[in-house]
């Protein structure tokens, strides 16, 4: 099945400790991008990757880093996460950049930063 | 810079009426737009998109929405609504020769029985 999967889907943790939430595609698609859905804001673009090792930064990216070594893999790393960056995180991937192409999210990580 | 703009924040509508989500945009070039639903606890799913082309755009589940350049406008439309359409709503924007997808703050739609 053609899908986007995001890794933990629930995250509680204390501010300053690191963390890594994956996120995976089987569809080939070379644009993968990491959003974050906060009430009455929408959804924000964090970072985005055209394809391997060709990242940049989307509208909110302070305090997130990415990385993109393989095609099918795009982790959002939250160095020394703090309480602001409680929130819905979805990842999406489309196939030849967004040329035309629409985008598949997944299911979304829900973190907690207490 | 690109921009959109939902200006409900919620929508009721009574079962079999037909529904309007409304969404206006702002680029420098010409835009691709796109509607996407999210229904409880999931991600975003893909309704119907704008490129070029017809102006009015069918998409899934009987949504279709209309591409108006002069008034910058790209609403979503449904001639009958349906309990099961119940959830929130978000209109993208890409500019030309952008790389990202700039998104509205969605419309939360409610279909009465």
């Amino acid at each position: 099945e053609a899908q986007v999967t995001q890794n933990p889907r629930y995250l509680i943790t204390v501010t300053g400790k690191k963390l890594t939430v994956t996120c995976s595609q089987n569809m080939n698609h070379e644009y993968m991008s990491w959003y974050r859905q906060d009430p009455g804001l929408g959804l924000r673009q964090i970072y985005y990757s055209m394809n391997v090792e060709v990242t940049d930064k989307g509208d909110v990216p302070e305090g997130y880093k990415v990385s993109r070594k393989e095609k099918r893999n795009f982790p959002l790393i939250l160095e020394s996460p703090s309480p602001n960056q409680t929130s819905l995180y979805f990842c999406a991937s489309s196939p030849s950049g967004l040329a035309g192409g629409e985008q598949y999210f997944g299911p979304g990580t829900r973190l907690t930063v207490t | 810079a690109q921009s959109v703009a939902q200006p409900e924040d919620q929508v009721n509508v009574a079962e079999g009426n037909p529904l309007t989500v409304k969404c206006t945009y702002s680029v420098s070039g010409n835009p691709y737009l796109f509607w996407y639903v999210q229904y409880p606890n999931r991600g975003l799913q893909f309704l119907l998109k704008y490129i070029t082309g017809d102006n009015l755009v069918k998409g899934s589940y009987g949504f279709e929405a209309e591409f108006n350049k002069s008034q910058t406008s790209f609403h979503l439309k449904k001639p009958s609504a349906l309990v099961s359409d119940s959830a929130l709503y978000f209109c993208a924007v890409r500019d030309t020769g952008a790389n990202n997808l700039f998104f509205g703050t969605g419309t939360r739609l409610t279909v009465i029985p």
